[in-house]
């Protein structure tokens, strides 16, 4: 049973034009398994959920095309984590930040590898001077 | 890439069915049968209840059925117990690896 825990800044707001980070710590399996894409979501009051992006470590990184300029998706082996990274932060960019895990491959056990089969619990970034 | 549109409430007693419609365009649900639905309770992260349109994962009651037709996606919830109150959302694979969710819907159980 791979478990999810996601840790970022605290309590302690970004300021604007600064970067959030965030990184998401991978047990129950190791984040080198082929098996899965890793992901991130985040949920804000006004737009409710948005896929961020999704990296696999055969190398496959894809990025929400709205965000693509400002995102980076990572992962460190060594630690089983995957992290994100957002510059130039607004206020808008205040969300619960999740990260998930979703299929890499096709199975007939558990389908297209189209969805997040496992959440974590989120974590509440606010952007504010 | 537009949110998908739910209702922003629906409501049943329990032992009732309900269900949530979710509106794509034709380049979202219209072309991919990848549409899940996500459980979220108050405070809690989003659990899949349905994936490839109509599949439930291993757990899920049979209670949740799901189905598609053009540009739209449905949930339904047959038998509504009071655990099902929460926030219900959608969301489609929209190609070029990127995904679009609904605005959420939230389920009031009577």
């Amino acid at each position: 049973q791979v478990q999810l825990q996601g840790s970022g800044p605290g309590p302690v707001p970004v300021k604007p034009s600064q970067t959030l980070s965030l990184t998401c710590t991978v047990s129950g399996d190791s984040v080198t398994s082929g098996a899965y894409f890793w992901h991130w979501i985040r949920q804000t009051a006004e737009k409710g959920l948005e896929w961020v992006g999704r990296i696999s470590t055969s190398g496959t990184i894809n990025y929400n095309p709205s965000l693509k300029s400002r995102v980076t998706i990572s992962v460190d082996i060594s630690r089983d984590q995957f992290s994100l990274s957002l510059n130039s932060v607004t206020a808008a960019d205040t969300a619960v930040y999740y990260c998930a895990k979703g299929p890499r491959f096709y199975y007939p056990s558990s389908g297209y590898p189209f969805y997040f089969d496992d959440w974590a619990q989120g974590t509440l970034v606010s952007v504010s001077s | 890439q537009s949110a998908l549109t739910q209702p922003r409430s629906v409501s049943g007693s329990p032992g009732q069915s309900v269900t949530i419609s979710c509106t794509g365009t034709p380049s979202d649900i219209g072309t991919y049968d990848y549409v899940s639905w996500y459980q979220q309770h108050p405070g809690k992260a989003p659990k899949v209840m349905i994936y490839d349109v109509t599949r439930r994962p291993s757990g899920v009651p049979d209670r949740f059925s799901a189905s598609k037709s053009g540009n739209t996606a449905s949930l339904t919830i047959s038998g509504l117990q009071t655990e099902d109150e929460a926030d219900y959302y959608c969301c489609s694979y929209v190609g070029d690896y990127n995904w679009v969710f609904g605005g959420g819907t939230k389920l009031t159980v009577l």
